[in-house]
């Protein structure tokens, strides 16, 4: 099974920060990644897929990179709709899903 | 406009099936572009992946759950289910049904989500 470690578990960080969270894969994975947003209560959003792909209507101001084993989301900017947590996952062994254990982006 | 939505007890006793259903409008089910899954998520915890379904019938079942767990499709319905025997508190959790795309256009991802409902698992 391919395990999913991301980190770091929580980040403070200010409005107009850049803000980097990384996960990394058990083993490679090629691009066969995607990454969510989670808002309390809310069902997560998916942002990137295929790594780096933008998910249509997420702002630019995300990106993802990496391949292989180990990957990035970057928000170049931190806007107050951004504090969420922040979770990746695995889609080399589709329709087999591994979650990373999610980063909480919080108000510094 | 495709919308999933959960459908079951939210109240469950230890030791029983947990039993619910996804009906997707809007959208086939039996469209052989897209796999069925269910996803669920601890009070407080991260996301695991319970497991996925094709039109056809095919599973894939998380190995940690495996032996509990039976997904089902009724394409005449439009709906798939998830069945979790012998359930324990640690079952808690809320459960979302999803729609995952293998194509260009998600890679993998899960672009549609139920809203989710969560499951109490208490006597």
């Amino acid at each position: 099974d391919i395990q999913m470690t991301q980190s770091p578990s929580s980040v403070s960080a200010s409005v107009g920060d850049r803000v980097t969270i990384t996960c990394r894969a058990s083993q490679g994975i090629s691009s066969w990644l995607a990454w969510y947003q989670q808002k309390p209560g809310k069902a997560p959003k998916l942002l990137i897929y295929a790594a780096s792909s933008l998910q249509s209507g997420v702002p630019s101001r995300f990106s993802g990179s990496g391949s292989g084993t180990d990957f990035t989301l970057t928000i170049s900017s931190l806007q107050p709709e951004d504090f969420a947590t922040y979770y990746c996952q695995q889609a080399n062994s589709f329709p087999a899903l591994t979650f990373g254990g999610g980063t909480k982006v919080e108000i510094k | 406009q495709l919308q999933l939505q959960e459908s079951g007890p939210g109240l469950v006793k230890p030791s029983e099936t947990l039993s619910l259903t996804c009906t997707v409008s809007g959208g086939s089910i039996s469209s052989s572009s897209y796999y069925w899954g269910w996803i669920r998520q601890p009070p407080g915890k991260g996301l695991e992946w319970i497991g996925s379904i094709y039109y056809s019938g095919s599973t894939y079942y998380n190995p940690s759950l495996k032996s509990r767990v039976t997904i089902s499709v009724d394409t005449s319905k439009n709906q798939f289910s998830l069945k979790l025997s012998s359930v324990t508190a640690a079952d808690t959790a809320v459960y979302y049904c999803a729609r995952l795309d293998p194509g260009i256009a998600a890679a993998g991802g899960v672009q549609h989500w139920g809203q989710g409902t969560l499951v109490t698992v208490s006597s």
